[in-house]
């Protein structure tokens, strides 16, 4: 067990529709990553959060967005989805840069 | 395209023998990890290097960072069935993003 956890597991969801993915950090974390895993394309780096700022964005899609609430959980938002939207959705979280990141399980998400 | 390449893309050996992934790139970075992902599961970190050179042993695994900070190298000797995994490298930049490599997926047989 990480420590990081993310719900749901899994979600099933029609194409059009919005989908917001949750992360809660390991205790005291204050970095939170965001990462797409499909087959073809790997593990892409979403975004980064650190202490409620966004810090780093990768091949984010203006569908998507993102927040840390003062918590420090994190928040993925998925809207007007595709098919190629199906995948696995990875956060990590770590204290902060250039420091170990630590995964949660994902949360696999189809789009029919 | 990956800003971290690895090679091989697959590898497949027998229980016992010896293997090495390669992590390349042409950026350098301020640190350097390896991760292990079963399948179902988030990767999991293995070792972290941060230093031109370094060199990290954790049992069976030898991690090498490169003279330039740009390049490792992961080896694992006398292989085991459970040291069967995706093995993904990735990268911190300078701009606080740590990058991935495509990965290595390992198959020991036994």
């Amino acid at each position: 067990d990480s420590g990081v956890t993310q719900t749901p597991k899994h979600l099933i969801t029609a194409t059009g529709q919005r989908v917001t993915l949750r992360c809660s950090p390991r205790s005291g974390d204050l970095s939170v990553y965001w990462y797409q895993q499909s087959l073809d394309q790997g593990l892409q780096f979403l975004i980064q959060y650190y202490n409620g700022e966004e810090r780093a964005k990768g091949n984010i899609l203006e569908r998507f967005s993102a927040q840390q609430f003062p918590d420090l959980h994190s928040e993925l938002n998925l809207s007007s989805l595709e098919l190629g939207d199906s995948a696995l959705y990875f956060c990590a979280s770590s204290f902060g840069h250039g420091t170990e990141a630590f995964f949660g399980q994902g949360t696999r998400l189809t789009v029919v | 395209t990956q800003l971290l390449e690895q090679s091989p893309q697959f590898l497949s050996i027998q229980e016992g023998e010896n293997l090495t992934v390669y992590c390349n790139s042409s950026s350098v970075f301020s640190s350097l990890q390896w991760y292990r992902q079963e399948p179902g599961e988030g990767p999991v970190l293995l070792v972290t290097v941060v230093t031109g050179g370094e060199v990290k042993k954790l049992k069976r695994l030898t991690f090498q960072f490169g003279d330039a900070r740009k390049d490792s190298s992961l080896h694992i000797t006398a292989a085991q069935t459970g040291d069967t995994g995706l093995y993904l490298c990735a990268g911190e930049s300078n701009d606080y993003k740590l990058s991935f490599g495509a990965g290595t997926t390992v198959t020991v047989r036994a």
